[in-house]
């Protein structure tokens, strides 16, 4: 089944200790990228990549990290995680066909306390 | 600069149609789309218009106007399953997609 894997679903931890949202493709998609959704806010690009070794920031990278070593996998990394960063999260990714946008995983739910 | 705008709430009732709303303004243009998304889930694709007019899709159908920077999706026959956000976003240069903060559609019966 084509999809987008993100891990873990759910996640509580404290401020300052490093965590790694893990997101993973199956559809050999060159664009991936990584949202966060705060009510009220809507869904707000953090980074994005157009392919291995390719990423760029989107519009809140403040505070994360990314890498795409591989074509499949597209990590993203909170260094020392603060509570403005609790939010629920999603990986997406896309293909070169235009029409598609993007698939997106089932989300992390984050809490930072 | 990128702003999108929708209605925040909309509330029609089973059977009807409705007509959800979207207006743009963004730095590049390539393309714009409608996701669906219920409470807690992950936004499924709903359409995708790239050039002016409209794209129908079973129930559902999306209109563009690039030069007015305006779009809409139209519901039909609505089910009680159609009760989500809908969310409207533009492809702007490269992969850098930008969406509206989502209208929450309540059908009642």
């Amino acid at each position: 089944e084509a999809q987008v894997t993100q891990n873990p679903r759910y996640l509580i931890t404290v401020t300052g200790k490093k965590l790694t949202v893990t997101c993973s493709q199956n559809m050999n998609h060159e664009y991936m990228s990584w949202y966060r959704q705060d009510p009220g806010l809507g869904l707000r690009q953090i980074y994005y990549s157009m392919n291995v070794e390719v990423t760029d920031k989107g519009d809140v990278p403040e505070g994360y990290k990314v890498s795409r070593k591989e074509k499949r996998n597209f990590p993203l990394i909170l260094e020392s995680p603060s509570p403005n960063q609790t939010s629920l999260y999603f990986c997406a990714s896309a293909g070169r066909n235009r029409a598609y946008g993007y698939t997106f995983g089932s989300g992390t739910r984050l809490t930072v306390v | 600069g990128q702003n999108i705008d929708q209605p925040t709430e909309m509330t029609a009732t089973e059977g009807a149609i409705v007509q959800i709303n979207c207006t743009y303004q963004t730095s590049g243009f390539n393309g714009l789309f409608w996701y669906q998304q219920h409470a807690g889930e992950a936004p499924t694709f709903l359409s995708y218009n790239v050039l002016d007019g409209l794209e129908e899709k079973g129930r559902f159908s999306s209109f563009l106007s690039r030069s007015k920077g305006y779009s809409y999706l139209l519901l039909k026959e609505l089910q009680m399953k159609d009760s989500a956000s809908y969310l409207c976003a533009v492809r702007g240069y490269g992969q850098n997609f930008v969406f509206g903060p989502g209208t929450r559609l309540s059908v009642l019966p």
